[in-house]
């Protein structure tokens, strides 16, 4: 069956400081990968998404960045974390566009 | 652009109501429609899908269906119980995207 793995589960950092999320799929081929933000009161939105290695689209102007070095790794990154970047961080993965996308635990992300 | 609306934003019932959770959407074009439930501090759990194509899906005490041309669809809970307590979320997928609602979060009385 498939899993998928994010970490760190939650992560206080102060702002200015660099950021690294990971996240891993585990029991599935090429899957398409999602990365989400929930901040409080905003709902969730789509930040990255990626149909395969190297393969980054962005659907918001931000401060961070991803990456997908391996097939089933996919990364959120920053250089330098600013307070509006606090929020809840899900990753996702689907077989296909058309098809269920199934999230990750989340990392709660503070910035101070 | 989509924009999906939950409502209610809350509810809370009783143990053992029926109770019906809605969500709407601006643009029909959509390739399909999933609802998810969230329990506070954690990630999304998917809990049906349905393809634009189908009216409805069923799984156990959840029954969702999709109205796709009026934009809306609706997530029917049985005999509902404490431990259904949680925020439930539709989202839309269309391109290559998929847009939540705000949720609707609720709470079951023993």
């Amino acid at each position: 069956s498939q899993t998928i793995h994010q970490w760190p589960a939650t992560l206080v950092q102060p702002v200015g400081s660099p950021l690294s999320l990971e996240c891993t799929v585990e029991g599935t081929s090429n899957p398409n990968l999602y990365w989400y933000r929930q901040a409080a009161g905003r709902g969730l939105q789509l930040l990255f998404y990626s149909v395969g290695i190297g393969q980054i689209s962005s659907e918001v102007p931000q401060n961070l960045s991803a990456s997908r070095p391996q097939d089933r790794q996919f990364i959120l990154s920053s250089k330098k974390l600013l307070l509006s970047d606090s929020g809840f961080y899900l990753c996702a993965w689907s077989v296909g566009r058309k098809q269920p996308q199934h999230f990750g635990d989340g990392t709660r992300l503070s910035i101070l | 652009k989509q924009e999906v609306t939950q409502i209610p934003a809350a509810l809370s019932v009783p143990e053992g109501e029926n109770l019906v959770l809605n969500c709407s959407f601006t643009d029909s074009a959509i390739y399909n429609l999933q609802w998810f439930r969230q329990d506070p501090g954690k990630g999304l759990t998917s809990l049906l899908l349905i393809q634009s194509s189908q009216r409805e899906q069923t799984s156990g005490r959840l029954n969702a269906s999709l109205d796709k041309s009026s934009g809306r669809s609706t997530l029917y809970i049985a005999a509902s119980q404490p431990g259904d307590s949680a925020t439930y979320l539709c989202a839309v997928y269309a391109g290559n995207m998929l847009t939540f609602g705000g949720g609707t979060r609720l709470m079951v009385k023993p």
